[in-house]
């Protein structure tokens, strides 16, 4: 496996569910992010880990919960979501700091919520 | 105002043309910048960075930066039908750690 792998890449869930997104990166980065990517709008920051420790959360909503065991793995989990929450959920993962502006993404996980 | 305008497009054109993508920006703090290509159901990956005002040239693209009139752009010559994807212009502040500000994106497509 190389680069940013994320898991599952389509999921459909109502609104009293709880589902988790998985992402993995193998590129030995020590900085993770989620972002949220809806039609017609700007990437959205949603968190961001540097060496396991978040350092950002751009007021998101606490039915969306974070989860970084190590430097490789990022989790979202996510409970009672709105039909507004569906979207484009993108995991990416850099080197430390953006100094060269490089986030290296996955695929995306595309959550609907019913 | 939002910090970074983009066009969303969708913007179609014949191969071989030249393509002209912009961003404008209201922060001027913003000193690194940057334009992603996202394929359909791909994520974004980067495909130029430029660090202050000027240009930077790889292969068919161009980018400028004109930190004057906070304005950014990409240019695409020889444009190819695999050039047909979203384009992200991005942008951060020194002492921005890991947050970057992302445009709309502008969807293009490149017609045999």
């Amino acid at each position: 496996e190389t680069g940013v792998t994320q898991t599952p890449r389509h999921l459909v869930m109502g609104m009293t569910n709880k589902k988790s997104l998985k992402c993995e990166q193998h590129l030995g980065h020590n900085a993770m992010y989620w972002y949220k990517q809806s039609a017609k709008k700007p990437l959205e920051l949603m968190f961001v880990y540097n060496f396991k420790e978040q350092t950002e959360n751009n007021s998101v909503p606490s039915r969306f919960s974070p989860e970084c065991p190590n430097s490789s793995h990022l989790f979202l989990h996510l409970h009672t979501l709105q039909p507004e929450d569906s979207a484009l959920y993108l995991c990416a993962s850099s080197p430390g700091t953006l100094n060269t502006g490089e986030l290296f993404f996955g695929e995306g996980s595309r959550l609907t919520v019913l | 105002q939002k910090e970074v305008e983009q066009d969303p497009g969708p913007l179609s054109v014949p191969e071989g043309a030249i393509v002209s993508l912009n961003c404008t920006y209201s922060n001027s703090a913003f000193q690194y910048f940057m334009w992603y290509r996202q394929y359909s159901r791909k994520g974004p990956e980067l495909l130029m960075y430029t660090y202050s005002s000027g240009n930077k040239e790889d292969g068919r693209f161009t980018a400028q930066v004109d930190k004057s009139s906070k304005y950014i752009s990409l240019f695409i010559r020889d444009s190819q039908p695999s050039d047909s994807a979203t384009y992200l212009c991005a942008m951060s502040s020194t002492g921005g750690g890991n947050k970057l500000t992302f445009g709309t994106g502008t969807q293009l497509k490149v017609e045999l």
